[in-house]
């Protein structure tokens, strides 16, 4: 089965650096994903990790220790627009490429 | 816009009665999921097709029930509705080439509303 955890809300001030953190106990494991979602919208992708380190992509990146079940995104130089809930998913093995996600957490950019 | 798309946008019915959440995938996309996002539970994966089968079977209700026809879009019945069962919808579509990294793409999802 799957356990995902991830805090249920944060605050930062817009230009601020945030990180938003997600562990995870899975039985098998074939990808970690994190989703974007504002408020009644979809979500939308924004990184993928498979293997241990770090993936950088432009003002986001995401971290992923394999060993540790422990994932992070990291947003920098935060805007306005960044207020959204922040999906962690797990696709676990031999699961048809369908995700686990999180409750996921809100995040508040404050000017 | 994802691609994908889903109708309605909105249903609004009693309990007891059924209803049916029709989902397209991006042009080329051969596997649908079908996802429940609600409050208390989060986003919450009900049932994958791929290539007009079913792939992978999440946490569905037996009162619930998908199908994907030979065009590729997909259906998803709700049948005996509780209030419980008001909740998002959302349907996303992957290429599932084979590739590891086989990104979902969500339609703008169905809310329904058990009365």
């Amino acid at each position: 089965g799957q356990n995902i955890d991830q805090p249920t809300e944060m605050t930062a001030t817009e230009g601020a650096i945030v990180q938003i953190n997600c562990t995870y106990q899975t039985s098998g494991f074939n990808g970690l994903f994190w989703y974007q979602q504002h408020a009644g919208e979809a979500p939308t992708f924004l990184s993928y990790n498979v293997l241990d380190g770090l993936e950088e992509k432009g003002r986001f990146s995401s971290f992923l220790s394999r060993s540790k079940g422990y994932s992070y995104l990291l947003l920098k130089e935060l805007q306005m627009k960044d207020s959204a809930s922040y999906l962690c998913a797990v696709r676990p093995r031999d699961s048809g490429y369908a995700l686990n996600f999180g409750k996921g957490t809100s995040l508040l950019v404050t000017p | 816009d994802s691609g994908v798309t889903q109708t309605p946008k909105h249903l609004i019915t009693a309990t007891g009665q059924r209803v049916t959440l029709r989902c397209s995938p991006r042009s080329g996309d051969l596997s649908v999921y079908w996802y429940q996002q609600s409050l208390d539970q989060g986003l919450q994966f009900l049932i994958q097709y791929y290539n007009g089968e079913e792939r992978a079977k999440g946490n569905i209700l037996e009162r619930f029930s998908a199908q994907q026809f030979p065009d590729l879009h997909s259906e998803l019945n709700l049948s005996s509705l509780e209030l419980g069962d008001s909740a998002l919808y959302f349907c996303a579509s992957s290429v599932q080439s084979g590739m590891s990294y086989n990104e979902q793409f969500f339609g703008p999802g169905t809310r329904l509303t058990v009365l």
